[in-house]
């Protein structure tokens, strides 16, 4: 089983609106939280990273959160823009390691 | 500042064939990680690398792969006698340092896309 999970898988919004995509994860013992933005072709580009004690974080129109006990976070994305059209991938590190437990990844397409 | 690079960024082999993937870090960073996709699937941890060592391989296949980051020059990935099931993108990421875990982002490079025919 997958030590993140994503959802929705994918979802289709209209320009201008918000939407809210969730992570959940398992790993443990939790070191921090990254959203990364990922476009068709591309490498991904971190958005945000939270760690232990800190529930909430902003980039511009990304807003992250961070519940580390319930071990969920979501990202808010307000007003979206064409631009916003990516995968958005969810990783969780364990402290004491190097290791990045990547989610599969929200797929967003924002339409005009 | 260059960011991370890679190339080629497409690669085809043709079964049983050789697959070299170079990672260039950035300038001051001296960890580079690997990681590999594949269609629909999240990306997974492959090796880390510091200069000249080995740290953390646990995520390579026992056989066919290396990888490798020299002192001068590049970190190579290589895939020797590559079967259809190599294809996927491989991804590369360099860190400045260990230090504070906490902030250590990794940069990722745009990714080499192999495929195996």
């Amino acid at each position: 089983k997958n030590q993140v999970e994503q959802s929705p898988q994918s979802l289709i919004i209209l320009e201008g609106k918000n939407c809210t995509l969730q992570c959940n994860y398992t790993v443990s013992p939790f070191s921090n939280l990254r959203w990364y933005k990922q476009d068709t072709g591309r490498g991904p580009v971190s958005l945000t990273i939270m760690t232990f004690s800190e529930n909430t974080k902003s980039n511009g129109r990304y807003t992250a959160t961070l519940d580390a006990d319930t071990k969920q976070s979501s990202l808010h994305i307000t007003a979206s823009q064409l631009s916003d059209s990516a995968s958005y991938i969810c990783v969780v590190s364990a402290r004491g390691n190097n290791r990045l437990a990547f989610g599969k990844g929200n797929q967003v397409v924002v339409i005009p | 500042n260059a960011g991370v690079m890679q190339n080629p960024r497409h690669l085809v082999r043709r079964r049983g064939q050789e697959a070299r993937l170079r990672c260039s870090p950035m300038k001051g960073h001296s960890h580079v990680y690997w990681y590999r996709q594949l269609p629909e699937e999240g990306l997974k941890f492959m090796v880390y690398l510091q200069k000249e060592n080995i740290i953390d391989e646990s995520g390579m296949p026992k056989e066919r792969f290396s990888a490798e980051f020299p002192k001068e020059g590049p970190s190579i990935l290589r895939i020797q006698q590559v079967v259809r099931g190599d294809s996927a993108a491989y991804f590369c990421a360099s860190s400045p340092t260990q230090g504070d875990w906490a902030k250590n982002i990794q940069y990722f490079g745009a990714g080499t896309r192999l495929s195996v025919l």
